[in-house]
């Protein structure tokens, strides 16, 4: 099975930087997702790490360490609109193919 | 447009009565699946098909059947629903020739059983 771990909420001001992390344990890792989640929406794709480094996309970034079983989203010049949950989400071999599982996500509340 | 339709969108059943939430993506997506959302559970996956005729359990499925007889479609059948599958469920689809399964979801089911 896996194990995956991340902040339950996150609250952080408007135009500053934050950090949410995740620590996951798997076996037949594929890679390392990071989903933005407004309320009462779906998840959108907002990042992918299958190696070990940064990703960055804009005002987000994405780190993974394999070695560690960790990564992190940051968020830059954080808007308003970037309240919302933050999922981190394991790939990884299941059967014949690859299931992805979910943390419990992260709320973040961005307040002005 | 490019997108990932479920239908219905919101339902209140009884206990007992078979329901079909239905999945639709127009990407021509090989991979698709279903996860449920439960407050403080995350998004926890019910099944999912690599392709045509090809079905898997995920971490949930008990309770929930699926068929795959079409590329585009994927049903997900409550022969028997009971309160406790009472939840947000969220269709999702990809590409499965590439490395990154970058998954487009569908707006929800909310379903209610009482």
């Amino acid at each position: 099975g896996q194990n995956i771990d991340q902040p339950t909420e996150m609250t952080a001001t408007e135009g500053a930087i934050v950090q949410i992390n995740c620590t996951y344990q798997t076996s037949g890792f594929n890679g390392l997702f990071w989903y933005q989640q407004h309320a009462g929406e779906a998840p959108t794709f907002l990042s992918y790490n299958v190696l070990d480094g940064l990703e960055e996309k804009g005002r987000f970034s994405s780190f993974l360490s394999r070695s560690k079983g960790y990564s992190y989203l940051l968020l830059k010049e954080l808007q308003m609109k970037d309240s919302a949950s933050y999922l981190c989400a394991v790939l990884a071999e299941w059967g014949a193919g690859n299931m992805l599982t979910f943390g419990g996500g992260t709320r973040l509340m961005v307040k002005p | 447009e490019a997108q990932v339709t479920q239908n219905p969108r919101y339902l209140i059943t009884v206990t007992g009565k078979k329901l079909t939430v239905t999945c639709s993506q127009n990407m021509n997506h090989e991979y698709m699946s279903w996860y449920r959302q439960d407050p403080g559970l995350g998004l926890r996956q019910i099944y999912y098909s690599m392709n045509v005729e090809v079905t898997d359990k995920g971490d949930v499925p008990e309770g929930y059947k699926v068929s795959r007889k079409e590329k585009r479609n994927f049903p997900l059948i409550l022969e028997s629903p009971s309160p406790n599958q009472t939840s947000l469920y969220f269709c999702a689809s990809s590409f499965r020739d590439r490395g990154v399964h970058e998954q487009y979801f569908g707006p929800g089911t909310r379903l209610t059983v009482t």
